[in-house]
């Protein structure tokens, strides 16, 4: 088990332009939870998948954002047209869901940070 | 109108002084109550899920209660590396799913 590992760790772009974030969750975790944190702030929820299929996704997210878990393994998160708002560190989880309707803990990947210039 | 609040925001103590925080939630439906760990610059790590009132669950120094309206983290004679900000998530219903829901966690600064 390696845990959950996203990449890029940092990104830093201008205004204006697009960028692209990959999650790679425990293999055998079939939900991944994308958030957005920003300082002394907790985890803000973006959207979350059930192996392939997007659940879920917050109404306070932009158009600009998307996402996508082709296959139900790993996971990308585009921001287009990235504005310095955007800034903020973007976290991706996973976790098992055995028994419907039950929601176990989730298990964090390291973050990427992202500064909009 | 926050769902999760936690309390205090910050907090100092002495090696071995114990103490709690508290997360109060307003949401209906809990389907889980969980508290994480988060060091700086890094993703947080999980510590408990309690889904009851009246559930406990203990680790080393940290034991997690919960009741119908709030959660207590409670630190027994904590040291220095106890350090960190600890968050508390719900998972309640919103608009027909289940979503995470984040407090804005308490800063734990423990002096030797």
């Amino acid at each position: 088990d390696t845990g959950v590992s996203q990449d890029p760790r940092h990104k830093i772009t201008k205004r204006g332009q697009n960028v692209t974030f990959r999650c790679d969750p425990i293999s055998e975790h079939n939900r991944l939870y994308w958030y957005r944190q920003t300082l002394g702030q907790g985890p803000e929820f973006l959207t979350y998948f059930q192996n392939e299929a997007q659940l879920e996704k917050s109404r306070l997210l932009s158009d600009r954002f998307s996402a996508e878990r082709p296959k139900g393994s790993f996971s990308t998160l585009e921001i287009q047209r990235t504005e310095q708002g955007d800034s903020a560190m973007y976290l991706c989880a996973s976790s098992s869901t055995l028994i419907a309707g039950v929601y176990n803990e989730q298990f964090f990947g390291p973050g990427t940070r992202l500064t909009v210039l | 109108e926050d769902q999760v609040t936690q309390s205090p925001e910050a907090l100092r103590l002495q090696e071995g002084e114990s103490s709690s925080l508290n997360c109060s939630y307003t949401v209906s439906g809990l389907r889980g109550l969980f508290w994480y760990r988060q060091d700086p610059g890094k993703g947080p790590e999980f510590l408990f899920t309690l889904y009851s009132a009246g559930e406990e669950k203990e680790k080393e120094r940290l034991k997690a209660t919960l009741t119908k309206k709030e959660s207590f983290l409670h630190i027994t004679a904590p040291k220095p590396e106890d350090s960190a900000t600890y968050l508390c998530a719900v998972q309640a219903p919103s608009g027909g799913s289940y979503i995470p829901t984040f407090g804005r966690g308490t800063s734990l600064i423990v002096h030797p």
